[in-house]
């Protein structure tokens, strides 16, 4: 089964400032989708962005990025020029692309709170 | 265009009583995935449904939870006989099929329904 890790609990950042969140998984899988979603305190998942293990480049939505490492399998999510609206907790999920019965699943980590700093 | 709405936000019942959550994908979805969120933790899957089909329920507790997703109307989760340990979050998603491509399927969210059981 495919697990994924989030080793940071929490992070802070300055207001504008970068900053990077970590997320391992486990898988004996070469084909399959990584997510980060963001949870605000409204606790509505919104869905940041998507990288699909096939593509060696690393996805980008406005001021978000992923540094994916498919060998290390580490997918961290880079939050450049933070805003106060970007404090949330962020979860990693992983997606398989086989077909079958639990490959439709996301598996998602613990979560990480972020907050920023004014 | 819509997003998924889920119904309702918050659900209190008393040990012994029943819980229907209800959920509406997104229109031009068909597909629906059903997601609970302890305190603290990630979102864990329950259970995958297309139209009137049970795709995938190996995240369901084998007894007093069930799914359905009819031809017409949203899709229901039901918690027969509820007890304290089933107060959760519970998040349901939505997504539809890409064309060329049956698997690169985006999960997106809706607000999620709190339960909590006295």
């Amino acid at each position: 089964a495919q697990t994924v890790t989030q080793s940071q609990p929490e992070m802070s950042v300055q207001e504008a400032e970068t900053v990077t969140l970590s997320c391992t998984y486990d898988t004996s899988e070469s084909d399959y989708y990584l997510f980060w979603y963001k949870q605000p305190p409204s606790r509505q998942m919104i869905l940041v962005i998507r990288q699909e293990a096939y593509k060696q480049q690393n996805a980008t939505e406005n001021r978000f990025s992923v540094n994916f490492q498919k060998a290390a399998k580490s997918f961290s999510l880079k939050i450049s020029d933070s805003q106060l609206g970007d404090a949330a907790m962020y979860f990693c999920a992983y997606r398989s692309g086989l077909s079958g019965a639990g490959s439709y699943q996301l598996t998602f980590g613990k979560g990480t709170k972020l907050s920023v700093i004014p | 265009n819509a997003g998924v709405m889920q119904n309702p936000r918050h659900l209190v019942r008393r040990r012994g009583q029943e819980a229907r959550l209800r959920c509406s994908p997104m229109k031009g979805h068909s597909h629906v995935y059903w997601y609970r969120q302890l305190p603290e933790e990630g979102l864990k899957f329950m259970v995958y449904l297309q139209k009137e089909n049970i795709i995938d329920e190996s995240g369901m507790p084998k007894e007093r939870f069930s799914a359905e997703f009819p031809k017409e109307g949203p899709s229901i989760l039901r918690i027969q006989q509820v007890v304290r340990g089933d107060s959760a979050a519970y998040f349901c998603a939505s997504s539809i099929q890409l064309a060329g491509d049956p698997k690169a399927e985006t999960q997106y969210f809706g607000p999620g329904t709190r339960l909590l059981v006295l």
